[in-house]
């Protein structure tokens, strides 16, 4: 079946390091991605999103990188800040259900002062 | 900013008792997703409505969970009777149909819930 999982459950970074936080997907009719961020006690926070027909997208600090081929994906933090401590969520919408969006398990992100 | 307001924020109750979670959408928003997160099993979509009518519970056990939405304004989430398992926080979002992404969920700050 199609799942979303991520190849590291936690990553500590040194304030101001760029930090990138990897996801795999299995399912190829997906066509959307998004990644949330989710701070302790709050509901997960929208960060950035990408289509299927690209391969990169850039937001404020944020750039989220689209491998098809190898069906990863990735975030990318710049200048990582103490205030980007939280857990990021990987998350796939498939064509069949526009509204579907499947979470994957998510990576712990600890910035070190 | 328009929010998604959830209630309780927590809630602690004993098994076999009956719980309900409410939910209050962002107003113009037509479709509302219940989500139940957990360590082990993280983000799990539970069901969603578009205009109030269910589109999709596959998520959720039907035995004692039920989901509806007595009016545009409020979504509930009851389960009956309650086990210690179910203990999680319990998300609602909404969205506008055909728009994901930062146009599209909004998520409220979930229901601790805490069976014992």
């Amino acid at each position: 079946g199609e799942s979303v999982g991520l190849h590291l459950p936690t990553l500590s970074v040194q304030e101001g390091d760029n930090s990138i936080i990897n996801c795999a997907y299995s399912n190829s009719a997906s066509d959307y991605f998004i990644w949330y961020k989710q701070e302790s006690g709050k509901g997960p926070q929208f960060i950035i999103d990408i289509r299927s027909n690209m391969d990169k997208r850039q937001g404020q600090r944020v750039t989220v990188l689209l491998n098809k081929t190898v069906k990863h994906l990735s975030l990318q933090i710049a200048a990582t800040q103490p205030g980007d401590s939280a857990v990021y969520f990987c998350a796939e919408n498939m064509k069949t259900s526009y509204d579907k969006v499947i979470f994957g398990p998510g990576t712990s992100l600890s910035v070190i002062p | 900013d328009a929010r998604v307001t959830q209630t309780p924020r927590h809630k602690v109750t004993e098994m076999g008792q009956e719980v309900t979670m409410r939910c209050q959408p962002i107003l113009g928003h037509n479709t509302v997703f219940w989500y139940r997160q957990t360590m082990m099993q993280g983000l799990e979509l539970l069901a969603y409505f578009r205009n109030r009518a269910p589109l999709d519970d596959s998520g959720m056990p039907k035995d004692r969970f039920s989901a509806e939405m007595p009016d545009a304004t409020l979504a509930t989430l009851k389960i009956q009777p309650s086990e210690p398992r179910d203990s999680a926080v319990y998300f609602c979002a909404s969205g506008i149909q055909g728009v994901v992404g930062n146009y599209g969920y909004t998520f409220g700050s979930g229901t601790r819930l805490t069976v014992v």
